[in-house]
């Protein structure tokens, strides 16, 4: 069974760039077709899609921070990777990473998420 | 984008009551793209229902999921103490994933 696991800084500096890393373990990047999801949510509100990626680099974001948002694949750490520029205190949230439920399918709810990591923009 | 909006935002039953949510989309869904999240407390959303109506693996029969087009509906048929918790619909007919602002259940 695939499990997820986000990492990186828990504190980010105004106006820097925020990078955070999710890990796969029980399944491979590389070799299952599936859709790599970010999401994230401030404390108390709901949840907010980022973006995704395709096993082939192909990409999605959401319209609202797509001027800002990279995501990225490491197939070599079985790992995809999330990059948020010139942030605010408003992209202070847990950041999830998550896993389609359907291989192959661009079309696909997420069966499968991370435990979510805590990341907070202050000075 | 197309919008979710979730009714009621907060939801005050009793242990072995039928719960009934309802989900509303800014425009028709493609295939009927549907999904129900469950989130608790400190946990990352657990999925319930795709497609609308399909319950997802390891899912209890007490929750089911109705509706087509811009309407739908997640219904809980007799809650157990485990189900009080914050449900969120999500399309995903587009590529870009969009979620409703979610559906507290507490108990009263």
């Amino acid at each position: 069974q695939v499990q997820l696991q986000e990492s990186g800084p828990g504190l980010v500096k105004p106006s820097q760039t925020l990078s955070l890393t999710c890990t796969v373990s029980g399944g491979s990047i590389s070799s299952e077709d599936y859709y790599w999801s970010w999401l994230r949510q401030p404390a108390g509100e709901g949840l907010e899609w980022i973006g995704r990626i395709y096993t082939t680099g192909t990409t999605d974001y959401a319209p609202s921070l797509k001027s800002r948002v990279t995501i990225s694949l490491d197939k070599a750490n079985n790992q995809f990777s999330l990059r948020l520029t010139s942030v605010t205190a408003a992209d202070t949230a847990v950041y999830f990473c998550a896993r389609a439920l359907f291989h192959s399918s661009s079309s696909s709810p997420l069966g499968s998420w991370g435990q979510g990591t805590l990341v907070t923009v202050s000075s | 984008e197309i919008v979710l909006t979730q009714s009621p935002g907060s939801l005050s039953l009793s242990p072995g009551e039928r719960a009934t949510l309802s989900c509303r989309t800014s425009q028709r869904i493609f295939n009927d793209y549907l999904a129900w999240y469950q989130q608790k407390p400190g946990q990352a959303p657990r999925l319930l229902i795709h497609g609308a109506s399909d319950r997802a693996t390891g899912i209890p029969e007490r929750f089911s999921g109705s509706g087509s087009g811009t309407d739908f509906t997640l219904t809980i048929s007799r809650l157990e103490p485990e189900d009080f918790a914050v449900y969120y619909c999500q399309q995903y007919g587009s590529s870009r994933y969009t979620f409703g602002p979610g559906t507290r259940l507490e108990i009263k």
